[in-house]
C-alpha cells in the first residue's frame, strides 16, 4: 500500500534556530501534500497546503514566512520552522495522497518538535 | 463552513464490550465523512469513509460507521473492544469540491480499553 514517510520523527531545538522536516510518499508521486499541526490533546490543524512546483496555499493565521513550505518534486515536500520558538513546539504531522481524483489521504507518522 | 463535533473527549469500556464514538456534522452540501485512528506520537490511519454509496459503511478492525442524514450523524462503532483498539479517534469532513483531500477535523474522542 502506498506509505507516506516523515522525517525526523523528533527534534529538539534552540530558540532562534531553524528547523526541517521532510514529507515523502515512497511508493506514489503526489502534486499535492499537506501540512498540519497538532497540540496536545487537541485535534490537527491544516497549516497549508503544499503544490509541487508552486507556492504553498497557508491557511488564515498561519505565517508563511515563518513556516516555509517547498515541494520541489513529485515525492517531496519541507517544511521549514524558522526562527523557532517554544510556542512553535507541537506535533506536526503531513499528508500525501496520489494523484488521482478521490484517492484518499495518507500520513506520515508526524515529527515532535521541541523547541527549548 | 464545514465541521464536525465529537462528542465525548474521553470514552471507556471494558473489553469485550460496545465502542460508540459519536460524531456529528454540518455542511450545507452532501459531505464526505472519515473515521481516522491515532496512535501515541503516530500519523493518522484510516478507518472507514462514507462517500454516498451504502450509509452503513464497514471498515478496518471491525469498526463501522452509519451515515444518518436525519441526525447529522456518523458514529463509530465496534462490537466488541479489544485492548489494542485503545487509540485517540477523528471523525473529519470534506464536500464534494475538495474530494477527500481537505479534510476538517473534530477535535478527537480517546478510547480507553480496560481489562
Amino acid at each position: 500500500g502506498a506509505v507516506v514517510s516523515q522525517h525526523p520523527s523528533w527534534v529538539i531545538c534552540k530558540s532562534g534556530t531553524s528547523v526541517k522536516i521532510e514529507c515523502r510518499s515512497l511508493d506514489f508521486q503526489a502534486t499535492t501534500m499537506f501540512w498540519y499541526r497538532q497540540f496536545p490533546k487537541q485535534s490537527l490543524m491544516l497549516m497549508a497546503t503544499s503544490n509541487e512546483g508552486s507556492k504553498a496555499t497557508y491557511e488564515q493565521g498561519v505565517e508563511k514566512d515563518k513556516f516555509l513550505i517547498n515541494h520541489a518534486s513529485l515525492t517531496l515536500s519541507t517544511l521549514t520552522v524558522t526562527s523557532a520558538h517554544p510556542e512553535d513546539s507541537s506535533f506536526y504531522i503531513c499528508s500525501a495522497s496520489r494523484d488521482i481524483s478521490n484517492s484518499p489521504l495518507h500520513f506520515g507518522n508526524g515529527t515532535r518538535l521541541t523547541v527549548t | 463552513a464545514q465541521s464536525v463535533t465529537q462528542l465525548g473527549s474521553h470514552v471507556s469500556v471494558s473489553e469485550g464490550a460496545l465502542v460508540l464514538l459519536r460524531c456529528n456534522y454540518s455542511s450545507s452540501v452532501p459531505p464526505y465523512l472519515f473515521w481516522y485512528v491515532q496512535y501515541p506520537n503516530q500519523g493518522l490511519q484510516l478507518l472507514l469513509k462514507y462517500t454516498s454509496a451504502a450509509t452503513l459503511v464497514k471498515g478496518i478492525n471491525g469498526f463501522e460507521a452509519e451515515f444518518k442524514k436525519s441526525e447529522t450523524s456518523f458514529h463509530l462503532t465496534k462490537p466488541s473492544a479489544h485492548m489494542s483498539d485503545a487509540a485517540e479517534y477523528f471523525c473529519a469532513v470534506s464536500d464534494r469540491n475538495t474530494g477527500f483531500q481537505k479534510l476538517v477535523f473534530g477535535t478527537g474522542t480517546r478510547l480507553l480499553v480496560s481489562p
